[in-house]
């Protein structure tokens, strides 16, 4: 069975652009999470979708974030415009029952905004 | 007062040793309790979890809960140098029907042979 895969893994930009991250979570898994650990920092939530729909964004920073799960699937979290303190590691997770059983991580994006 | 405490480290162990693991929380309504191993640019993976006071054993790996004194720890014996690693200790409380845990900022482990 494919983990979590995420893409990129690495992505550097310049203050200003835009960046789109996605996540493709274990097939069947309705609940998939976003979390991001900046340098030196704790793992932070910032979203969770069950299915296609939000069911908790109280961790997204701002609203240059936007996180979208079109059809249940992948999921695509955009960075319009960045900023410097957006760089760290993107992580995306998913479930397949609620939340309350294991949830996987993917591997990460490295996101570096210079 | 971070929500959930975890000495940086690094802890280093020789191998074949106890290697003892902390994490103080200080949300009194957490309910579940996770340790995660990271290694370097990998994605955390789950190893452990606990809900109810006292000790939980999974082969090398035992975690403990203590909910009165709000700490939770993790001991892995006959430790070996692939035990090497960032272990996260994450809490989490069902909150509206949320199930997200709070994560600390994790303990390097070195295990060395």
């Amino acid at each position: 069975e494919a983990g979590v895969t995420q893409f990129p893994s690495h992505s550097v930009i310049e203050k200003g652009q835009t960046v789109t991250l996605r996540c493709d979570p274990i097939s069947g898994h309705d609940n998939l999470y976003w979390y991001r650990r900046v340098m030196g920092k704790e793992i932070k939530f910032l979203l969770h979708f069950v299915k296609e729909s939000k069911q908790d964004e109280s961790g997204m920073p701002n609203n240059r974030f936007l996180a979208e799960r079109t059809g249940g699937t992948y999921s695509t979290l955009k960075v319009q415009p960045a900023e410097l303190e957006d760089s760290g590691v993107y992580f995306c997770a998913s479930s397949n029952r609620g939340g309350y059983n294991e949830q996987f991580f993917g591997p990460g994006t490295r996101l570096t905004v210079l | 007062q971070k929500e959930v405490e975890q000495n940086s480290g690094p802890l280093s162990v020789p191998e074949g040793a106890i290697a003892s693991l902390n994490c103080t929380y200080s949300d009194r309504g957490s309910q579940s309790f996770f340790w995660y191993r990271q290694y370097s640019g990998k994605s955390p993976e789950l190893i452990m979890f606990i809900y109810s006071n006292g000790d939980k054993e999974d082969g090398r790996f035992t975690a403990q809960l203590n909910k009165a004194s709000q700490y939770v720890s993790l001991l892995i014996r006959d430790s070996q140098p692939s035990d090497s690693a960032t272990y996260l200790c994450a809490v989490r409380r069902i909150s509206g029907g949320s199930y997200i845990p709070t994560f600390g900022r994790g303990t390097s482990l070195i295990v060395h042979p």
